[in-house]
């Protein structure tokens, strides 16, 4: 099976937060997270390599995330707002390094702030 | 201003023309350059990737890279109606984790 993320959507009001689940592909250790907006497009928020933060994109701290041991990760937003509608976008290769590895992307979960 | 820049089109094609796409970056530290594909509603996915200059070819695509000129192409032959997509230019330094994408360019195939 591929990577796989929950839930597909989401509605949340301004200054909740929210968590978002993703599952990457059996065996693979480096789950990364992406969002996606029509005006700033693909957006690289950070990547999680056995259950350590390895790299971390230019979001603020509101945004945060964790990976477990079975290298399950989690994203957490947090006092959202309107401008963090997007769709969240996870992605899992085996080592994270280009060298003859492949990324794989999750279908995504859409959120949608009101 | 993005690191890498590419024509968000739409891009429109009859059935069986070539698309050419075309992709440059700013950051010279980039080492590997990827083509995604993404349908409406969908995940990207790897199409093509490469790390040195010159053409590379898997079926029906041909991507070139040039390093001189920190330029990227992909070529689609005898297009079809399943290539109707947004297409996205990454380049990374060293880590499938610091992907930087491009806007996308969305190609339309008509019939």
């Amino acid at each position: 099976t591929g990577v796989t993320q929950s839930p597909t959507h989401l509605i949340k009001t301004r200054g909740q937060q929210v968590t978002l689940s993703c599952s990457p592909i059996s065996g693979h250790r480096s789950v990364s997270w992406y969002q996606q907006t029509p005006g700033q497009g693909l957006q690289f928020l950070f990547e999680y390599f056995s259950e350590t933060q390895r790299n971390k994109g230019n979001f603020p701290g509101r945004f945060s995330g964790r990976q477990f041991s079975n290298s399950r990760s989690e994203m957490n937003v947090s006092t959202l707002e309107l401008g963090d509608s997007a769709l969240y976008l996870c992605a899992s290769t085996a080592s994270g390094s280009p060298k003859g590895d492949e990324q794989f992307f999750g279908p995504g979960t859409r959120l949608t702030v009101l | 201003q993005k690191e890498v820049e590419q024509d968000p089109g739409p891009l429109s094609v009859p059935e069986g023309a070539i698309v050419s796409l075309n992709c440059t970056y700013s950051n010279s530290a980039f080492q590997y350059f990827m083509w995604y594909r993404q349908y409406s509603r969908k995940g990207p996915e790897l199409l093509m990737y490469t790390y040195s200059s010159g053409n590379k070819e898997d079926g029906r695509f041909t991507a070139q890279l040039n390093r001189a000129s920190q330029y990227i192409s992909l070529l689609i032959r005898d297009s079809k109606l399943s290539d109707s997509a947004t297409y996205l230019c990454v380049s990374t330094t060293d880590s499938w984790g610091k992907l930087q994408f491009g806007a996308g360019t969305q190609v339309v195939v008509t019939p």
